[in-house]
């Protein structure tokens, strides 16, 4: 119950494409869906985070899309970049407060 | 020097040999945590400390031995590790130690390679 599962595992993007990344959770107690970032050789940085009492969360370029009754959300990167090249996990915040449950990941390349 | 700072970068040893792992936050946080990567799976808690103070051990061989002197130093000391263990160890920091009061902020970890 405790899983985040994360697709796809790679994906490969032109330059100026949508990515888009999903991920799907099993603990309906789960409250907060982060997504973080991370490049070659650093640690994971915070991206972008959503709270199941709304859908969607913009900031610039990337989009949150979250279905409740689904269990389901999702990252949506609109004009991708060649600097957007990392990968991507996100995670869903464990009942007991600060467990947070990450995905296994998923490598993004963008082709210029 | 600022954020959380992780030495060293890269660590072989030997499955007999003992050695540490540092971690130093200059955020001033009060929750520090370790986290174990390896490639195509998730990323794991290892330990959580809340103001010095152990709340969180995710089952973790006690191959693996945690310190955590004060908010901004956090150690994680190694010994008889298993090849198995090589892995990306990342420390991160937060305010408090649920992730929705603050986001995490991890250091950029230490490769650790077990011969």
């Amino acid at each position: 119950q405790q899983q985040v599962k994360q697709s796809p595992q790679s994906l490969i993007v032109q330059k100026g494409g949508i990515s888009i990344i999903n991920c799907a959770y099993e603990n309906t107690a789960f409250d907060y869906f982060p997504w973080y970032q991370q490049f070659p050789g650093k640690g994971p940085a915070l991206l972008i985070a959503i709270r199941p009492d709304v859908s969607e969360k913009k900031e610039g370029r990337f989009t949150i899309s979250f279905n409740k009754s689904a269990k389901q959300f999702s990252l949506h990167i609109m004009d991708s970049q060649p600097g957007d090249s990392a990968t991507y996990f996100c995670a869903g915040q464990g009942e007991y407060g600060n467990k947070l449950v990450f995905g296994a990941g998923t490598i993004l390349r963008v082709k210029s | 020097e600022t954020g959380v700072t992780q030495t060293p970068r890269h660590l072989v040893m030997g499955m007999t040999n003992k050695k540490s792992l540092k971690c130093e936050q200059h955020l001033g946080h009060n929750a520090m945590y370790w986290y174990k990567q390896s490639a195509k799976k998730p990323l794991e808690l290892m330990f959580v400390y809340n103001f010095k103070e152990q709340t969180e051990n995710n089952s973790v061989p006690s191959r693996f031995s945690p310190e955590c002197p004060n908010s901004s130093h956090l150690f994680l000391h190694l010994h008889t590790l298993q090849p198995e263990d090589s892995a990306l160890y990342l420390c991160a920091s937060s305010l408090q130690d649920r992730a929705d009061t603050g986001e995490l902020f991890f250091g950029e970890g230490s490769r650790l390679t077990v011969l």
